[in-house]
């Protein structure tokens, strides 16, 4: 199993620039789960998702989408970046949300938006 | 809802003992504790629930105080690997938050050798 994958590794915007950040997993995973983390500030939900058609809100959606057609995809919607979203996402997945099951991160995209 | 961790930093020498501390103002369900070493995901350390369960490596410990909704990570003989940031993610026990994990800003731990 790959687990969780994330694509692109890494990408540089331009303000204003829009893209889709690619997340799946083959563990057959109900929940997944979008985060962003800037230094020192923990981990932060943008979205999540339990199960495919069904998504929600987290701490910080704004400037954010996404979509859930498929239990493996969970793909992420940045429109109209601004500099306020260079950060770190990290794409998660569990078997339930979160209730004494472990979440599975994906390595991670790094987006400086300039 | 974001839990306080403290300390904010460790270091330490190998073979020297951590606990590392994770505090809520809500009332918990369960307590997830997971590490970050430098450019990599977080990995999955530990959970412990509400009633005494618990789930994770058998090298970790942990514990949970659910009626001070405080955690506590015990890092013993620590080891070179063992170091990286480590973030606790709670869960409310009720409310719309349920299920969702609020992490910690992390402690980051230095192991010396």
């Amino acid at each position: 199993n790959a687990g969780v994958t994330q694509t692109p590794k890494f990408r540089i915007l331009k303000i204003g620039q829009s893209m889709t950040l690619q997340c799946t997993q083959d563990m057959n995973h109900n929940y997944m789960y979008w985060y962003r983390q800037d230094p020192g500030m923990g981990l932060k939900l943008i979205y999540y998702s339990v199960g495919a058609g069904i998504t929600d809100k987290g701490e910080v959606p704004n400037g954010y989408n996404v979509s859930r057609s498929t239990t493996e995809d969970f793909p992420l919607r940045l429109e109209l970046a601004a500099p306020s979203q260079t950060s770190v996402y990290f794409c998660a997945s569990s078997y339930s949300q979160g209730r004494g099951d472990e979440q599975y991160f994906g390595p991670g995209t790094r987006l400086t938006v300039t | 809802q974001q839990p306080v961790q403290s300390p904010q930093a460790v270091i330490l020498r190998e073979g020297e003992d951590a606990v590392i501390n994770c505090s809520s103002s809500k009332a918990l369900y369960s307590v997830h504790w997971y590490r970050q070493k430098h450019g990599e995901a977080p990995v999955f350390l530990m959970i412990l629930l509400k009633g005494g369960e618990q789930k994770g490596h058998e090298k970790i410990s942990a514990s949970f105080n659910e009626k001070k909704q405080q955690s506590s990570l015990y890092l013993t003989a620590s080891q070179l690997s063992y170091s990286g940031t480590y973030f606790c993610g709670t869960e409310a026990s009720r409310g719309s938050t349920l299920g969702r994990l609020y992490f910690g800003r992390g402690t980051q731990l230095t192991v010396w050798p």
